[in-house]
């Protein structure tokens, strides 16, 4: 049973251009979450997807940030005209269905470097 | 609202010694509570949750942590510290009555043990 993966694992952009970033959680897991981490600090929660549905963007910054988890294919993060603040790591995390008490699942992240 | 504080940014151990790692949290209702480790330019790990029941949870790699709800803590321990436990670690929380919700993490704590 594959993990979560995410790619690509390390996005250089310019600033101003687009940042797509890609998740596929594992296998039978319909939950979805992303969460960025700043250097030196902890993860911070950006949105939580179900299929077709965004459940949760509390964390979603108003402009320039949009997610989606199709029904078919993996959730995107998608950063419109990135500026160098949002230079971070971005994780995604997925569990099971009715699972409040069961852990998250963590993929290995995508780096994203704006120069 | 629901938080976590993880009091030490660093926690230095000589190898062999026992390690402990602090973490408390807040919660409006019973905590479900997750400890995950971070080893550099890698996703987080899970280690172990607390959910019900015995009041002291043993996980991966010979960890265990105490759940004490009058201290509202959760701190995580290991009776013997190896090199290799050098990393990153993160405390977080879920209320148990919140739902499939996102776990809220603390900043995290360094650990690094020295031969």
């Amino acid at each position: 049973n594959a993990g979560v993966m995410q790619n690509p694992r390390h996005l250089v952009r310019r600033r101003g251009q687009e940042a797509r970033l890609r998740c596929s959680p594992m296998k039978g897991h319909s939950h979805v979450y992303w969460y960025r981490q700043l250097p030196e600090e902890g993860l911070k929660f950006m949105v939580y997807l179900q299929k077709e549905n965004i459940i949760d963007e509390s964390g979603m910054p108003k402009e320039r940030f949009s997610a989606e988890f199709p029904k078919e294919g993996p959730s995107i993060l998608r950063i419109q005209q990135v500026v160098r603040g949002d230079s971070a790591a971005y994780f995604c995390a997925s569990s099971p269905r009715d699972s409040s008490y069961n852990e998250q699942f963590f993929g290995p992240g995508t780096r994203l470097t704006v120069l | 609202a629901q938080s976590v504080a993880q009091p030490e940014d660093q926690v230095n151990v000589a190898e062999g010694n026992p390690l402990t790692v602090k973490c408390t949290y807040s919660v409006s209702g019973n905590p479900y509570l997750f400890w995950y480790v971070q080893y550099p330019n890698r996703g987080l790990q899970f280690l172990l949750k607390y959910i019900t029941g015995d009041n002291l949870v043993k996980g991966s790699y010979g960890f265990e942590a105490e759940f004490n709800k009058s201290q509202t803590s959760f701190h995580l321990k290991k009776p013997s510290a190896l090199v290799s436990d050098s990393a990153l670690y993160f405390c977080a929380v879920r209320d148990m009555l919140s739902g499939n919700t996102p776990l809220v993490f603390g900043k995290g704590t360094r650990l690094s043990v020295i031969a």
